[in-house]
């Protein structure tokens, strides 16, 4: 049961221009959402958060959006860097209980190429 | 402010014989610290959440005779991998959620290779 899902495991953008990486997840429970980046063999770098009251969140180039009716967020990047280049999770977890509380979901992660 | 320290960062091991993966917290104090395994090309999947003082609990179809968790104090918790077998060979990776804040901090990781 894929609670949280990245239907796109790669995307390729051109320096400059923006990169949109979508997140889709099941679970109604789920009330905080968060992008994480991720380089192979390192641990995850928390990018970016929004929670259920909100439906945008903005921090320099990063910004997520949250459609809750839809159970669909985004993590727009603008503009692309060659340095954003790496591997994209977007990560749930419900802050209200049941039995997703308190844990982490991983969608698959989208393996993101900013071209120069 | 928020580390989480992970160490080793790779190990090479035999099989049949155990490897300890140690987390640890910097700068905060986490009672709860939860372990992480990613295969290549693959999300990452929650094995077990380390309770400080208690037992972990473990993720449906995760063995805890193998993976045994110790979260002796509020700062350190330990997965030891027992009778490793090739195929634990994997990535593993702790996390812990700081007092205060909504976000998880993760280690580092451990590469594991079981030859």
């Amino acid at each position: 049961d894929q609670q949280v899902k990245q239907n796109s495991p790669s995307l390729s953008v051109q320096e400059g221009r923006i990169s949109i990486l979508n997140c889709d997840y099941t679970n109604s429970m789920f009330d905080y959402f968060l992008w994480y980046k991720k380089y192979p063999a390192e641990g995850p770098t928390f990018l970016i958060s929004i929670s259920s009251i909100k439906d945008k969140n903005e921090d320099g180039r990063f910004t997520v959006f949250l459609n809750k009716s839809a159970k669909h967020l985004s993590l727009h990047i603008v503009p692309s860097q060659p340095g954003d280049s790496a591997v994209y999770f977007c990560a749930s977890w419900a802050s209200a209980g049941g039995t997703s509380y308190g844990k982490l979901t991983f969608g698959q992660g989208t393996i993101l190429t900013v071209h120069p | 402010g928020a580390v989480v320290s992970q160490h080793p960062s790779w190990v090479i091991c035999k099989s049949g014989t155990s490897v300890k993966i140690e987390c640890r917290s910097l700068d905060f104090q986490a009672t709860t610290m939860f372990w992480y395994r990613q295969f290549p090309k693959q999300s990452l999947m929650l094995m077990a959440t380390s309770n400080e003082g208690s037992k972990a609990t473990y993720e449906q179809g995760v063995e805890k005779d193998k993976f045994l968790i110790n979260h002796a104090s509020l700062t350190l918790s330990t997965l030891t991998v027992t009778s490793a077998h090739p195929e634990d060979s994997s990535f593993y990776i702790c996390s812990a959620r700081a007092p205060h804040r909504y976000g998880y901090t993760f280690g580092s990781g451990t590469r594991l290779t079981v030859v």
